[in-house]
C-alpha cells in the first residue's frame, strides 16, 4: 500500500516555463512534507519542505504548496533551467504522536528541462 | 558542520556472497539512521531504521540485516546475496523532526 504517490514517472518543459511536479498522500496522520531532487549515482538532495500547518513555502525558484483536504503538494519550479533535470522525490512524514519521523518516499518524477 | 559518509560507491557481487555496507556520520549525536533501497522504478523503499545503537527496526522481510554498533555507524549486511538485492544503496541520518540528509549511495550489482 502505497502511502505517497507520485502518478507521473516522468515531465518533459521549456526552459523558462514553469515546472509542476505532484504528490498525492493517504496518511492523514503525515504532517510534515518534503521535495527531494536526486542526481543519478547520487544521494537525494533536500531541497525544500512544508509543515501542515501551512499551505505554502517558498525558497527562491522554489515554492511548495500543501492542500490537507485533498491530500495533495505539489512543488513548482519558475523558471525551470536545464540544471533542474533530475528526479523529485515527494516525502512525508509524521512528526508528533511518538513516531519517530521516518520519511516515506514516493517513486519519483523525472523533470527533463529542455533548453 | 554534519557529514555523512558512505562506502563502497560501487560494488559487484556474485550471488551466495556475503555483503557490508557502511555508513557514518559526523558532526551530529543520537542521530535517527537510515538504509534506503533504490530499485529500478520503485522509488526510495525504507530498509532498515535505527533509533539507537543496538536499536534496528526492518520495514520490509527481505535478506538483508542491519546493525547499528556505534552510535553514528550504521551497517547494512547480508550472510548470502541474491540477484534481487541488486539497487542502489543509501544510508541517511536525520534528528526528530528535521529532514533527513543523504549519503552519495553504493550501487550493488548482484552476478
Amino acid at each position: 500500500d502505497q502511502q505517497v504517490k507520485q502518478n507521473s514517472p516522468s515531465l518533459s518543459v521549456q526552459e523558462g516555463r514553469i515546472s509542476i511536479l505532484n504528490c498525492d498522500y493517504t496518511n492523514s496522520m503525515f504532517d510534515y512534507f518534503l521535495w527531494y531532487k536526486k542526481y543519478p549515482a547520487e544521494g537525494p538532495t533536500f531541497l525544500i519542505s512544508i509543515s501542515s500547518i501551512k499551505d505554502k513555502n517558498e525558497d527562491g525558484r522554489f515554492t511548495v504548496f500543501l492542500n490537507k483536504s485533498a491530500k495533495h503538494l505539489s512543488l513548482h519550479i519558475v523558471p525551470s533551467q536545464p540544471g533542474d533535470s533530475a528526479v523529485y522525490f515527494c516525502a512525508a512524514r509524521r512528526v508528533y504522536g511518538g513516531s519517530q519521523g521516518n520519511l516515506i518516499f514516493g517513486k519519483g518524477t523525472k523533470l527533463s528541462v529542455k533548453p | 558542520s554534519q557529514t555523512i559518509h558512505q562506502w563502497p560507491a560501487t560494488l559487484v557481487q556474485p550471488v551466495g556472497s556475503p555483503l557490508s555496507l557502511e555508513c557514518t556520520v559526523e558532526g551530529t549525536s543520537n542521530p535517527n539512521l537510515y538504509w534506503y533501497r533504490q530499485a529500478a522504478g520503485r522509488g526510495l523503499q525504507l530498509l532498515f531504521y535505527s533509533v539507537g545503537i543496538g536499536q534496528i527496526s526492518s520495514e520490509v522481510p527481505q535478506n538483508l540485516s542491519a546493525s547499528r554498533p556505534q552510535d553514528r555507524q550504521f551497517i547494512l549486511s547480508s550472510k548470502k546475496l541474491l540477484l534481487s538485492d541488486s539497487g542502489f544503496y543509501l544510508c541517511a541520518w536525520s534528528v526528530l523532526r528535521s529532514e533527513a540528509f543523504f549519503g552519495q549511495g553504493t550501487r550493488l550489482t548482484v552476478v
